[in-house]
């Protein structure tokens, strides 16, 4: 059964650059699927971020893709988000998925000087 | 970018009852659609996709049934445990990926 683990900084400054990595375990990311990045700010509904294919084709919200970067390692079974030029708006809990049928337990995100 | 309408946004029901959430595309997205049920602290949770294929282990009474642009969620016997957020995701091949704004079941 794929597991599916985040992991990274809880605070982050405002302007600064939020890393996230997600570690799967069960399933080989390089075997298919789409791997992404959801978001829940406290209280609110989800947005979808973006993903990578296993062949490291990407896609992205329009809204945040100026700033997204989703990245695969297929040597460390793992995927990455990385999030420039931080506000409070990003203040989140951020689940890693596997297409829509896996996610992660979520990682609380709050962006504050 | 597709939108997706979910209604109700809070539904107040009893045990027992049969409970249905309706979801809307703004443009046809085939079959693609799935269904998540999220309990306060917990991540989301799949319990359909392709709009009517239930996810293993997830109790009969949950259904799901449309195509193109127009879906629903239907709880055949609403039991205490079901009290929680419901939301759609269409995954369709037009990204980005978008949800519904979700739907609160309440207890009456």
């Amino acid at each position: 059964q794929v597991q599916l683990q985040e992991s990274g900084p809880g605070l982050v400054k405002p302007s600064e650059t939020l890393s996230l990595t997600c570690v799967v375990s069960g399933y080989s990311i390089s075997s298919g699927f789409h791997w992404g990045w959801i978001r829940q700010p406290p209280g609110k509904g989800l947005e979808w971020i973006g993903n990578v294919y296993h062949s490291g084709s990407t896609n992205y919200n329009p809204s945040l893709k100026s700033r997204v970067t989703i990245s695969i390692d297929t040597s460390k079974n793992q995927f990455s988000l990385i999030l420039s030029s931080v506000t409070a708006a990003d203040t989140a809990i951020y689940y890693c998925v596997r297409g829509v049928d896996s996610w992660g337990q979520g990682t609380l995100v709050t962006i504050s000087s | 970018d597709i939108q997706m309408t979910q209604s109700p946004s809070t539904l107040s029901a009893s045990v027992g009852d049969r409970v249905t959430i309706t979801c809307r595309a703004s443009q046809s997205i085939n079959q693609w659609l799935a269904w998540f049920q999220q309990k306060p602290g917990e991540a989301p949770k799949l319990l359909l996709y392709e709009a009517s294929t239930s996810k293993s282990g997830v109790p009969s009474r949950f259904s799901g049934s449309g195509f193109g642009t127009e879906f629903t969620l239907t709880i055949s016997s609403l039991q205490p445990d079901d009290f929680a957020t419901y939301y759609c995701q269409q995954y369709d091949s037009n990204f980005p990926w978008t949800f519904g704004q979700g739907t609160k079941v309440e207890i009456k």
